[in-house]
């Protein structure tokens, strides 16, 4: 159980375009799911919260016009890139906690490989 | 101070040996800890949960708290070449401006075990 997908698992896109990345619960409900980015060697960074029904949570000098993010049902939510630049390149990673789950533990999507060009 | 510290390490630890992995947290409400796995190019995976003082097993894994010290360890003992990864600590860490809680994590401790 607590299994999250994610999908695109890998994308290379121009400058300028925007990319939308999908994250799935796929045997459980998940009433909050997070979205984070990581550089090489370094360590997680949250980017925000999505929570089902509600506006996202962004962290302090995470734009949030630039990173859509819409959390539609509680399986599934989108954290969109517009207007992508080459230092958007990056891991990005979704996890989703457990809607009956034990307090905090959240499991993370296989991540999608952003590079923009 | 850092919410959740590491040492980045690498530990080098020969195959069959105990690697101990070590984690300071700063906030003393802390009630949850997690254990994450990230192997090179992959995203983590959580392999221990930890609520409360004293050690939790599972497997060749047990972690360890201690509230008053404000310490969580990790070791894993008969270490295995497919141990090599990157092993994060995570707590719980504030509220977001929206309310809810979110998880710090550590920068991680890259573990190689030698065959």
């Amino acid at each position: 159980g607590a299994v999250v997908s994610q999908h695109p698992s890998r994308v290379i896109c121009k400058s300028g375009t925007s990319v939308k990345i999908e994250c799935r619960s796929l045997d459980f409900q998940a009433t909050t799911m997070f979205w984070y980015r990581q550089f090489p060697k370094k360590s997680l960074m949250l980017m925000a919260t999505s929570n089902e029904g509600s506006k996202a949570t962004y962290e302090q000098g995470v734009e949030k016009d630039k990173f859509l993010i819409n959390h539609a049902s509680l399986t599934l939510s989108t954290l969109t890139v517009t207007s992508a630049h080459p230092e958007d390149s990056s891991f990005y990673i979704c996890s989703a906690r457990h809607l009956y789950g034990r307090r905090n533990e959240q499991f993370f999507g296989p991540g999608t490989r952003l590079t923009v060009l | 101070q850092k919410e959740v510290e590491q040492n980045s390490g690498p530990l080098s630890v020969p195959e069959g040996a105990i690697a101990s992995l070590n984690c300071t947290y700063s906030d003393r409400g802390s009630q949850s800890f997690f254990w994450y796995r990230q192997y090179s190019g992959k995203s983590p995976e959580l392999i221990m949960s930890i609520y409360s003082n004293g050690d939790k097993e599972d497997g060749r894994f047990t972690a360890q708290l201690n509230k008053a010290s404000q310490y969580v360890s990790l070791l894993i003992r008969d270490s295995q070449p497919s141990d090599s990864a990157t092993y994060l600590c995570a707590a719980p860490w504030g509220l977001n401006s929206g309310g809810y809680q979110k998880v710090t994590f550590g920068i991680g401790t890259k573990l190689q075990v030698i065959p």
